[in-house]
């Protein structure tokens, strides 16, 4: 168990529907990364959060968005789904902005019908 | 721009074997090079880091490579065992703007260890 929560662990949705995932990184962790997982792909960044604040963007679509709340929990929302869409989305956290090890979690699965 | 290249796509070898994991990347100005073992349905765990103030690190059968200069890294995995099967991600910190810790991930290599 790495500490870092993800929910919904799985989630069916239509086309053009719009979601949240939700991820709470390990107690005392200020940064959060969202990472997706496309079938036989590998980690695509999508962006970082810092306290707070947006910290570092990756090949994130317009459709989609982040935030951090005060309390450091993030939430990625994704809308106008389309079926390329339907991915693993993985959260991680760090204590701070310095490198080193990436907390995973177990990550969100989700099919865009 | 930020690019990991990781090669062999799929790798697989009889137990015992050695197996030998390659990846190159963009940014000269990454220090940081750490990689994630996931196995089928799991999350990513990092199974060994190194920086570019060294150049080789171990840990019992694995063992990672740094050539700086060439921009490439290594994983070495010795006498495998069934259980190292899995999907191995290699990565490089992703400098960009400056210091935030984000890694840009290999598209990774998927080692069967045959019995």
């Amino acid at each position: 168990d790495s500490g870092v929560t993800q929910t919904p662990k799985h989630l069916i949705t239509a086309t053009g529907q719009r979601v949240t995932l939700r991820c709470s990184p390990r107690s005392g962790d200020l940064s959060v990364y969202w990472y997706q997982q496309s079938l036989d792909q590998g980690l695509q960044f999508l962006i970082q959060y810092y306290n707070g604040e947006e910290r570092a963007k990756g090949n994130i679509l317009e459709r989609f968005s982040a935030q951090q709340f005060p309390d450091l929990h993030s939430e990625l929302n994704l809308s106008s789904l389309e079926l390329g869409d339907s991915a693993l989305y993985f959260c991680a956290s760090t204590p701070t902005v310095n490198t080193g090890e990436l907390f995973f979690g177990e990550g969100s699965r989700l099919t865009v019908l | 721009g930020e690019n990991v290249e990781q090669h062999p796509s799929t790798l697989s070898v009889q137990e015992g074997d050695s197996a030998v994991i390659k990846c190159t990347y963009s940014d000269s100005a990454s220090n940081y090079f750490p990689w994630y073992k996931q196995e089928l349905g799991k999350r990513p765990q990092l199974i060994i880091d190194i920086r570019s103030n060294v150049g080789e690190k171990k840990d019992q059968r694995i063992a990672v490579t740094l050539n700086k200069t060439a921009k490439h890294f290594s994983l070495h995995i010795t006498e495998t065992q069934p259980e190292d099967s899995a999907v191995y991600f290699c990565a490089a910190e992703g400098r960009g703007s400056g210091n935030t810790g984000k890694l840009i991930f290999g598209q990774g290599t998927t080692l069967q260890v045959k019995p």
